[in-house]
């Protein structure tokens, strides 16, 4: 059984500052890392994810990974309210996903 | 867009009942799963397959049964439903590069 452990549980940021968000996994050798975004009232939605060492950035996203530590992290530059939502990583292993208990992020004007 | 549609969207049952969760995708995914989500406890995978007829178990199985008749359906049983089983249930699909789709979610009371 994977485990995946989230950190904070909440954050509360203003508007256009750095979010961060943090997240360690269980095994080294998982093949991706996910970070899906879940609004309330609705199913998650896939944000990004990575598989090597390093990081990978996507428009405002930067995700950095280091199996070595077993820890991701998120990065949301210039935060926006429409991102106050809850973040959950997942780690993979051959198609099935394991998620932690997520991050809730509060975006203030 | 990829589509997962759940069915009731919300239910209350009684404690000791039959309840049936019903998932439909037109994505053409092979891969189909069952979460449930619990205030404090993320998404824990209850049952997922790979292929219609066919059904694994996830981490948290048990009081769970789980059917795929078909590529397009897949269905959540409780047997004898209980009110630990109180939650949110995710129906959730891919096509095998892991990225998982998912539906609005059900839902469901134990009384």
């Amino acid at each position: 059984q994977e485990k995946v452990q989230q950190s904070p549980e909440s954050l509360i940021v203003p508007e256009g500052a750095m979010s961060s968000l943090n997240c360690t996994f269980s095994n080294s050798a998982s093949q991706s890392i996910w970070w899906y975004q879940q609004h309330p009232g609705k199913g998650p939605e896939a944000l990004i994810s990575i598989f090597s060492n390093g990081n990978k950035k996507e428009g405002r996203l930067t995700v950095y990974l280091n199996r070595a530590s077993l820890h991701v992290s998120l990065h949301i530059r210039d935060s926006q309210p429409s991102d106050s939502a809850v973040y959950l990583c997942a780690e993979s292993n051959y198609n099935v996903l394991y998620f932690g208990s997520g991050t809730k992020l509060t975006v203030e004007p | 867009e990829a589509a997962v549609t759940q069915s009731p969207r919300s239910k209350v049952a009684v404690t000791g009942g039959k309840v049936t969760l019903s998932c439909h995708q037109t994505n053409n995914h092979d891969y189909m799963y069952w979460y449930r989500q619990d205030t404090g406890h993320g998404l824990r995978l209850i049952h997922y397959s790979y292929v219609a007829d066919s059904t694994e178990k996830g981490d948290i199985p048990d009081g769970y049964k789980a059917s795929r008749p078909s590529q397009e359906n897949f269905s959540l049983i409780l047997e004898l439903a209980s009110l630990s089983q109180t939650a949110v249930y995710f129906c959730a699909s891919s096509g095998g590069n892991e990225r998982l789709f998912f539906g609005h979610g059900t839902k469901l009371s134990v009384l």
